[in-house]
């Protein structure tokens, strides 16, 4: 997890209210990249980025925006959170070149 | 679209013993293969990358193969022990650009 910080590590927040998840990478990578974790299904890719200002769709991005307006930080938000999107966030980034991808701690989001 | 299966979802064995885990996928078109591990309540760590002309990767106790052709990955554990007990997961990357495609993981328990 060196090098990446996701805040917050926990929330438990309630349908319909917006909520918004940050990675904050030390590591200068230009790729950055959001992923939700579930049981029966694996990592899904939500959204990436491949610079600043420079964001695209993942498999499952309905329900979902990113912004990332400077290399170091990548903003996931649910702009009305549902039940569905119960659960755990992972942030990743990776250098171009190098291929291996590195994880933050991820974040468990709650919705009830 | 690329699709990774993991197969078994679980797997126990005693220590000492050798094992292999399999990754299949769809596209064999790949650029690279990874094998992460993720204990629980973490994030995933990146065990062996191969690059798509490469046969294996070998890391201590560790060996992955690749057989692009019938679309295979195989991770090998020798001599397996308490701490090796973690989920594993196979991902794959179509070109240098592109997100990498995650499998579902198997969940390895082994018994002192």
């Amino acid at each position: 997890d060196a090098g990446i910080t996701q805040s917050p590590r926990h929330k438990v927040t309630e349908t319909g209210t917006p909520v918004t998840l940050r990675c904050h990478q030390t590591e200068n990578h230009r790729y950055m990249y959001w992923y939700r974790q579930d049981p029966g299904h694996g990592l899904r890719l939500i959204h990436y980025s491949y610079g600043v200002k420079d964001t695209d769709k993942g498999e499952v991005s309905d329900g979902y925006s990113v912004s990332r307006s400077k290399t170091e930080d990548f903003l996931l938000t649910l702009e009305s959170a549902t039940s569905s999107q119960t659960s755990v966030y992972f942030c990743a980034t990776r250098f171009p070149g190098a291929n291996v991808l590195t994880f933050g701690a991820g974040s468990r989001l709650t919705v009830l | 679209k690329q699709e990774v299966t993991q197969i078994p979802a679980a797997l126990s064995v005693p220590e000492g013993e050798n094992l292999v885990l399999n990754c299949s996928f769809t596209d064999s078109a790949i650029y690279n293969l990874q094998w992460f591990r993720q204990d629980p309540g973490k994030g995933l760590t990146s065990l062996l990358l191969i690059q798509s002309s490469q046969r294996e990767q070998t890391s201590g106790r560790l060996n992955a193969s690749l057989d692009k052709s019938s679309g295979r990955s195989t991770l090998y554990i020798a001599a397996s022990q308490p701490g090796d007990s973690a989920t594993y997961l196979c991902a794959v990357q179509n070109s240098g650009n592109t997100p990498l495609v995650f499998g579902k993981g198997t969940r390895l328990s082994v018994i002192a």
